[in-house]
């Protein structure tokens, strides 16, 4: 099973909105990701976590609040958002080693409004 | 600044024959490269991978090269079918947890 589920695949929500983005993985992996991708544009990295602790912020903003309450579970708190966020966000699990293959999910195709 | 570079933005290659998608890269000490394709509204699908001590790793249709002197890899589809059409992306974890993603390459592989 090389699975990362994502909820939901499609959001839209209003700038004053609080939503959440879930992310699940069952293959044992304890690293975990979240990308953001626009249009015609490489993913980009916004958080990693090793062992359930943040160990990368690309200098995302406030308004994006990452969580990772279990090994499983990769959760991205958003409030306050700007139009200019909707965008793709893909959640990502690896093995906690370097130099190795990491899994996406479909991702969670956000709109803001 | 970006550190892996697809300079095609698009390619286009009758079934059958060989897709040749091509990436660079700028910081010698890389070491760990892969490829993953992707399918609108989808998240990239990893396919092959290769490490610095190597240079060709093969995989069924895909077989990726890498030359590190000149900071340049390839990724090879032979035969190349309908259903590889989508879009290819480089990738190095830049000895880190960090993927660093090429600008992407959109394959589309005419029946």
């Amino acid at each position: 099973d090389t699975e990362v589920t994502q909820t939901p695949k499609h959001l839209v929500m209003g700038m004053t909105n609080k939503k959440s983005l879930k992310c699940e993985q069952h293959m044992g992996h304890r690293a975990m990701y979240w990308y953001k991708q626009k249009a015609k544009k490489p993913p980009e990295l916004m958080f990693v976590y090793s062992y359930e602790k943040l160990s990368i912020n690309e200098s995302v903003p406030s308004r994006f609040s990452p969580e990772c309450p279990n090994s499983s579970l990769l959760n991205l708190h958003l409030h306050a958002l700007q139009p200019e966020d909707s965008a793709l966000y893909l959640c990502a699990s690896s093995r906690p080693i370097l130099n190795t293959e990491a899994f996406f999910g479909q991702g969670t195709r956000l709109t803001v409004v | 600044d970006q550190q892996v570079k697809q300079n095609s933005p698009s390619l286009s290659v009758q079934e059958g024959r060989i897709s040749i998608l091509n990436c660079d890269y700028t910081n010698s000490m890389f070491d760990y490269f892969l490829w993953y394709k992707k399918y609108p509204a989808e998240g990239p699908t990893f396919l092959i991978s290769i490490s610095s001590i190597k240079d060709k790793n093969e995989d069924g249709r895909f077989t990726v090269f890498l030359n590190k002197s000149a900071k340049h890899l390839s990724l090879h589809i032979v035969p190349s079918q309908p259903g590889d059409s989508a879009v290819y992306f480089c990738a190095t974890t830049s000895g880190t947890y960090k993927y660093i993603f090429g600008t992407g390459t959109r394959l589309k592989v005419l029946a």
